[in-house]
């Protein structure tokens, strides 16, 4: 059974600081690996999404890495903002053609203080 | 603007009432969709896989006769929960993706209070 684990499970730090996410999955022949954002009572925002073949993608002040071999994926979030609090979910798949969902982490609830 | 379309957003109802919950693509067509359920403090857990025109795939420990799942267009899957218990009370999600390689896109989820 896949397992997808998220550390830490909560983190609170000042706003401006840079931090780093870590995940990390059981069997490393995912497909694709993906980081999402979630708001308290609300659904899913995709940030980044990372094809098994590439190491990191960015977005803005994101940036999600992929070590496959390890099976590790770490998401790093640069001067954060009170705005970036909300719980970050990674989830990944393992098939190409869209026929199997998503095994997700159980997410790390990330608090930016003022 | 959301891709993906979840409807309701909150449903609160007594034990015995069965509840549908209808998730849609809005811009373009989902020959599979995906439903999820998350309890409180935990991780998603995928419940079932909607395949337009053909009968779901549910993952193991999930009732079928229970969560009957219906995706008759390839915009639309509807998720009904019979005869809901406090039990089944959650936060139920849909997904579905354009394209293997791409994202899946959210609905905004349902949360279920059955009293």
């Amino acid at each position: 059974k896949q397992e997808v684990t998220q550390i830490p499970a909560a983190l609170s730090v000042p706003e401006g600081e840079n931090l780093v996410l870590n995940c990390s999955f059981t069997d490393s022949a995912i497909y694709n690996l993906q980081w999402f954002r979630q708001d308290p009572g609300k659904g899913l925002t995709s940030l980044l999404l990372i094809q098994s073949s590439q190491r990191e993608q960015t977005s803005g002040r994101l940036n999600a890495s992929l070590d496959k071999s390890s099976g590790r994926s770490t998401l790093y979030i640069a001067a954060s903002q009170p705005g970036d609090s909300a719980t970050y979910l990674c989830a990944v798949t393992y098939s190409g053609g869209g026929a199997d969902g998503l095994t997700f982490g159980k997410g790390t609830h990330l608090i930016i203080q003022p | 603007g959301a891709v993906v379309s979840q409807h309701p957003s909150w449903v609160i109802c007594k034990s015995g009432t069965s509840v549908k919950i209808e998730c849609r693509s809005l811009d373009f067509q989902a020959t599979t969709m995906f439903w999820y359920r998350q309890f409180p403090k935990q991780s998603l857990m995928l419940m079932a896989t909607s395949n337009e025109g053909s009968k779901a795939t549910y993952e193991q420990g999930v009732e079928k006769d229970k969560f009957l799942i219906n995706h008759a267009s390839l915009t639309l899957s509807t998720l009904t929960v019979t005869s809901a218990h406090p039990e089944d009370s959650s936060f139920y999600i849909c997904s579905a993706g354009r394209q293997s390689n791409q994202p899946q896109h959210f609905g905004d989820g349902t949360r279920l209070s059955i009293l």
